[in-house]
């Protein structure tokens, strides 16, 4: 059974660092693995997938890369800013998708 | 941008009851989803959509809860008999067949349901 761990749990970063959130998962026969943001009592906004055949994504400030052999990706933020302040969910799975619990992350102003 | 809706955005109700919660799905998607996500815990998969039947379910998703596609439009989840466990938000998500990144999955903002 597909296990997803995320850490750390929770960060708290001055604005404008550059930070790297962790994500790990059990079974490296993933399909694909997505990241999300959730925002306190809101649905999930999709922010990168990597299809298993890919190494990272990149979308704007975001870069996300995938490690199928050690069942490792990170979320790189660059310039953090307090709007990203939100809870990110990685996610790994074909159809139903198995998520960690997530990163809360605050930047400070 | 097309996005996938809920309805509705907050629903009580009593032990013992039938909800119906409802989705509008991204259209020309082919892939339908529901997840629940109880306070403090992870997002968990119930059930996955496709071609008007069921393709994949989680061991949550027992003989209380079903799913339906009535109109072509609308994506729904039935709880038949509500129990004071099944409190959480409920995601309906869809999928594109094709496209640039089709498996990606785009997730509705959720229906809070809370069973008194």
């Amino acid at each position: 059974k597909q296990e997803v761990t995320q850490i750390p749990a929770a960060l708290s970063v001055p604005e404008g660092e550059n930070l790297v959130l962790n994500c790990s998962f059990t079974d490296s026969a993933i399909y694909n693995l997505q990241w999300f943001r959730q925002d306190p009592g809101k649905g999930l906004t999709s922010l990168l997938l990597i299809q298993s055949s890919q190494r990272e994504q990149t979308s704007g400030r975001l870069n996300a890369s995938l490690d199928k052999s050690s069942g490792r990706s990170t979320l790189y933020i660059a310039a953090s800013q307090p709007g990203d302040s939100a809870t990110y969910l990685c996610a790994v799975g074909d159809h139903g998708l198995t998520f960690g619990k997530g990163t809360h992350l605050i930047i400070q102003p | 941008e097309p996005e996938v809706t809920q309805t509705p955005s907050h629903q009580v109700t009593q032990m013992g009851q039938e909800v119906i919660l409802r989705c509008v799905p991204i259209s020309n998607h082919l892939y339908f989803y529901w997840y629940r996500q109880i306070l403090g815990q992870k997002v968990e998969f119930l059930v996955s959509f496709y071609n008007n039947e069921i393709s994949e379910k989680s061991e949550i998703f027992d003989d209380q809860f079903s799913v339906e596609r009535p109109d072509g439009s609308n994506f729904t989840l039935k709880i038949r008999s509500t129990k004071l466990e099944d409190s959480a938000m409920y995601f309906c998500a869809s999928r594109p067949l094709t496209s640039a990144s089709y498996n990606e999955q785009f997730f509705g903002p959720g229906t809070r349901l809370t069973v008194l």
